[in-house]
């Protein structure tokens, strides 16, 4: 079956304007992550989406970051006023419902904020 | 604070020997351990995990270990395969006390097996 898919896979933005970031998890998968990788460095969770139930936000470095995701379908995340520091590479998951053990990844969305 | 940590950025093993990937971690409440491999471009692959109350669990060729008292796991992949060169994170479960589990991950370490 497909996979989890993100888009764009590749964004350039200046300095100051608000980006949006898709994800389309597996079909069926009522958990969605998001995490952000920074050159070289480990995968930096931002926020969690399980169902209709509140999502976990804890892992949002500012409030210039917002995600949303309706149902148990597409997410998207929004950066705000984007500054240097947010180029990283933006990674979607997705998981049955209890195997957060198990997430399948997106091939990821490179951000190149100039 | 870094709480999973892979000390080796990079190892190169020759093509059908043994590759040892390690990993620590200092959260004692973690209770599940995975590794994901990650080629370029592409998203990271789930491998294999080991729940904290196993030491050991094994996948064809990939064998994950656990010894809780050390808090350290390693990788083994016999007989490596230039297939297996890519990038290897090790990553742990635990409760982020805002309602879900939480996924750490170390920086990982690059493999490159050497036909």
């Amino acid at each position: 079956g497909a996979g989890v898919s993100q888009s764009p896979s590749n964004k350039v933005t200046e300095k100051g304007k608000d980006v949006e970031l898709r994800c389309d998890p597996i079909s069926g998968h009522t958990a969605l992550y998001w995490y952000r990788q920074r050159l070289g460095q480990g995968l930096e969770f931002l926020i969690y989406f399980q169902g209709n139930s509140a999502p976990d936000k804890s892992g949002l470095p500012s409030d210039r970051f917002s995600a949303e995701r309706t149902g148990e379908s597409v997410s998207t995340l929004t950066i705000q006023r984007t500054q240097q520091e947010d180029s990283a590479v933006y990674l979607c998951a997705s998981s049955r419902q209890g195997a957060s053990y198990e997430q399948y990844f997106g091939p990821g969305t490179r951000l190149t904020v100039t | 604070d870094q709480q999973v940590k892979q000390n080796s950025p990079s190892l190169s093993v020759q093509e059908g020997r043994i590759s040892i990937l390690n990993c620590d971690y200092t959260n004692s409440m973690f209770d599940y351990f995975l590794w994901y491999k990650k080629y370029p471009a592409e998203g990271p692959t789930f491998l294999i995990s080991i729940s904290s109350i196993k030491d050991k669990n094994e996948d064809g060729r990939f064998t994950v270990f656990l010894n809780k008292s050390a808090k350290h796991l390693s990788l083994h992949i016999v007989p490596s395969q230039p297939g297996d060169s890519a990038v290897y994170f090790c990553a742990a479960r635990g409760w982020s006390g805002a309602g879900s589990y939480q996924l750490t991950f170390g920086k990982g370490t690059k493999l490159s097996v050497i036909p």
